[in-house]
């Protein structure tokens, strides 16, 4: 069973910020949420994470409601060359079936329109 | 620059003719990992290893091989490469196993005829 929820889609202006949304409502104490991105058949770049408090960094912020059920991955001033696949992605320290227990979904594809 | 190296980009081959992806990082990270990419299938993992001479199976083992000698190098070898392992492989690297975050390499888009 998947762990994450994501639109399949979404667009967004240029220059406008792109709120991405993530649920996760099995998300267990101890598991992380992760933010990556891949730009077309690159490989995935790291965006962000977070527990239970909200993050930001020089990339985008992560919004984490106080229930951690669901998430909101924001870049605040969307260019073209953000149009990636997103993957919300959730994951424990350590978990079976490879240690770095990251599973990607099929992710939302961003698509910054000028 | 720190970065997780993949050398090829393109690799076209036939089926039974022994290959070697080569995957370097210098970061000194001690975890380093291998990934497929197929369509309607997302990442899947090949292997990993969590330090040098440690290395274990992920979730798609079958038909290859790896091996971590070095703390920066991890070959993905296929002794005997088939057309179903045709696909989009992914190197990856992280200070160590767990939270850390990981750095992907840029691909290798393999073909086997």
């Amino acid at each position: 069973d998947a762990k994450t929820t994501q639109p399949p889609s979404m667009d967004c202006a240029e220059g406008r910020a792109a709120n991405l949304p993530c649920n996760h409502s099995t998300i267990s104490g101890n598991e992380y949420v992760y933010w990556y991105r891949q730009i077309h058949s690159q490989g995935p770049q790291y965006i962000i994470h977070g527990l239970k408090n909200n993050e930001t960094n020089e990339m985008a912020s992560l919004i984490i409601t106080e229930d951690r059920k669901s998430s909101t991955l924001i870049l605040p001033h969307a260019t073209l060359r953000d149009t990636a696949v997103y993957y919300c992605i959730v994951r424990s320290p350590y978990s079976g079936g490879g240690a770095d227990g990251l599973t990607f979904g099929k992710g939302t594809h961003l698509i910054i329109q000028p | 620059e720190a970065q997780v190296t993949q050398n090829p980009r393109y690799l076209i081959t036939v089926t039974g003719k022994k290959l070697t992806v080569t995957c370097s990082q210098n970061m000194n990270h001690e975890y380093m990992s291998w990934y497929r990419q197929d369509p309607g299938l997302g990442l899947r993992q090949i292997y990993y290893s969590m330090n040098v001479e440690v290395t274990d199976k992920g979730d798609v083992p079958e038909g290859y091989k790896v091996s971590r000698k070095e703390k920066r190098n991890f070959p993905l070898i296929l002794e005997s490469p088939s057309p179903n392992q045709t696909s989009l492989y992914f190197c990856a690297s992280s200070l160590s196993a767990g939270v850390e975050k990981l750095f992907f390499g840029s691909g290798t888009q393999l073909s086997v005829l």
